[in-house]
């Protein structure tokens, strides 16, 4: 198995840019997450889905933020228009079990830099 | 509130026993422990998750005390690529909105 696919794996923008992150979970798992992560914060849950349908996005900062998952294969995090606070790494998540009761298997993480 | 407190870093020799403790003095009867780890630029991976008995896999140990107030997770041979940060969450699992909450977690560095 080709494991949780993201993409890109580093973005630099200038603030005021729209940034487009995508996220391919492992296939047949059913709930995907959106993390992000700083050293000030730490690992922050933005987004999590359940059958494509959005359950939880108490955790997405504003409404420059939103998330999508058109189908069962395919997730984006928008940011628009994006801000230097915004620099993270974000890491997408998926699992088989809702809400990811078990083990959640995370991508190897999109570096987002705003300059 | 951290419901979680770890030690912030540890340190161990290749090929013996690393044990990372954990309390959770707060748990709840029907939270689980997790533990996560993080390696350098890679994102989180799962190792082993428990209620309160004792748990094995391929990687790792849990034990559990009997109160529930706190955990050990065991490598038993640790390598120098279990150097990483290792996270001891606790959460209700299946409810929406309590999704795994890292906290700072503990930095194991693995040395020959």
């Amino acid at each position: 198995d080709a494991g949780v696919i993201q993409s890109p794996r580093h973005e630099v923008t200038e603030m005021g840019q729209e940034v487009t992150l995508r996220c391919k979970p492992i296939s047949g798992h059913n709930s995907l997450f959106w993390y992000r992560q700083t050293m000030m914060r730490g690992l922050e849950l933005l987004i999590y889905f359940n059958n494509n349908v959005p359950i939880d996005d108490s955790g997405m900062p504003e409404d420059r933020f939103s998330a999508k998952m058109p189908n069962a294969s395919f997730s984006t995090l928008k940011i628009q228009p994006s801000e230097p606070r915004d620099s993270a790494v974000y890491f997408c998540a998926s699992s088989s079990s809702p809400g990811g009761i078990y083990e959640q298997y995370f991508g190897p993480g999109t570096r987002l830099t705003v300059t | 509130d951290a419901k979680t407190t770890q030690p912030t870093s540890m340190d161990c020799a290749e090929g013996r026993a690393a044990n990372l403790p954990c309390n959770h003095s707060t748990i709840s009867g029907n939270e689980y422990v997790y533990w996560y780890r993080q390696i350098h630029s890679q994102g989180p991976q799962y190792i082993i998750h428990g209620l309160k008995n004792n748990e094995t896999n391929e990687m790792a140990s849990l034990i559990i005390t009997e109160d529930r107030k706190s955990s050990t997770l065991i490598l038993p041979h640790a390598t120098l690529r279990d150097t990483a940060v290792y996270y001891c969450i606790v959460r209700v699992p299946g409810q929406a909105g309590t999704a795994l909450i890292f906290g700072k977690g503990t930095t194991l560095s693995v040395s020959s």
